[in-house]
């Protein structure tokens, strides 16, 4: 049971160019997240999908996309990276939102720099 | 919108001294609150988390949290903190069925042997 699990770990991008981070759960999670992290701004929402099928936009979705492939995956896309992207980017999946037993737990994390 | 406030960035402690991490949050209605800790270069990992109840919450480690609702925080304690309690303490608040978190910006505490 490996949990949530993020590819790549480092990425250096130029500016322009495109890239798309994987994140993967084997807890069969109806619900997943993705957040960047800047240094004095804590964790930030970025999109998330309640359940297979639907994504929403969160706090910063610009210059963002994203995909629920299936219950298990769901991927980040910067069509065209900018140096402000520059970032800590986690994933999290979380089994029943709104209840009381509902804990996100997060991925390793992919720290990505666009130069 | 909903907003979690740390207003200590960086604290630094010697090893067996008591610790408290403010975390206030702006809401008015019903939310629940958690602490991650985040070791250097880890994911973050839940610390506690509250619901509803007992304000008093304790979680690993022999943290614990208070929830004073009349203040709208959420405050972190340990009453002796071990140099492997070096880390960065998130606390968030989640509202709404969506399972959505807001963070606050963190706290990265340092411990010192």
């Amino acid at each position: 049971n490996a949990g949530v699990t993020q590819t790549p770990k480092f990425q250096v991008l130029k500016t322009g160019q495109s890239m798309t981070l994987q994140c993967a759960q084997d807890m069969n999670h109806n619900s997943m997240y993705w957040y960047r992290q800047d240094p004095g701004m804590g964790l930030r929402l970025i999109y998330y999908s309640a359940s297979e099928g639907t994504t929403d936009k969160g706090e910063v979705p610009n210059g963002y996309n994203v995909s629920r492939l299936n219950k298990r995956e769901f991927s980040l896309r910067l069509e065209s990276a900018a140096p402000s992207q520059t970032s800590v980017y986690f994933c999290a999946s979380t089994t029943n939102p709104g209840l009381a037993t509902d804990t996100q737990y997060f991925g390793p994390g992919t720290r990505l720099t666009v130069l | 919108a909903q907003s979690v406030s740390q207003h200590n960035h960086h604290v630094i402690l010697s090893e067996a001294a008591s610790l408290e991490l403010g975390c206030n949050y702006s809401y008015g209605g019903t939310v629940n609150l958690f602490w991650y800790v985040q070791y250097p270069g880890q994911h973050l990992q839940l610390l506690l988390k509250y619901f509803s109840g007992d304000p008093l919450v304790k979680g690993i480690k022999g943290f614990e949290a208070e929830f004073i609702k009349s203040k709208f925080s959420f405050n972190l304690r340990k009453p002796s903190v071990q140099w492997s309690d070096t880390a960065e303490y998130f606390c968030a608040a989640q509202t709404g069925t969506a399972s959505k978190l807001t963070f606050g910006t963190g706290t990265r505490l340092q411990v010192t042997l």
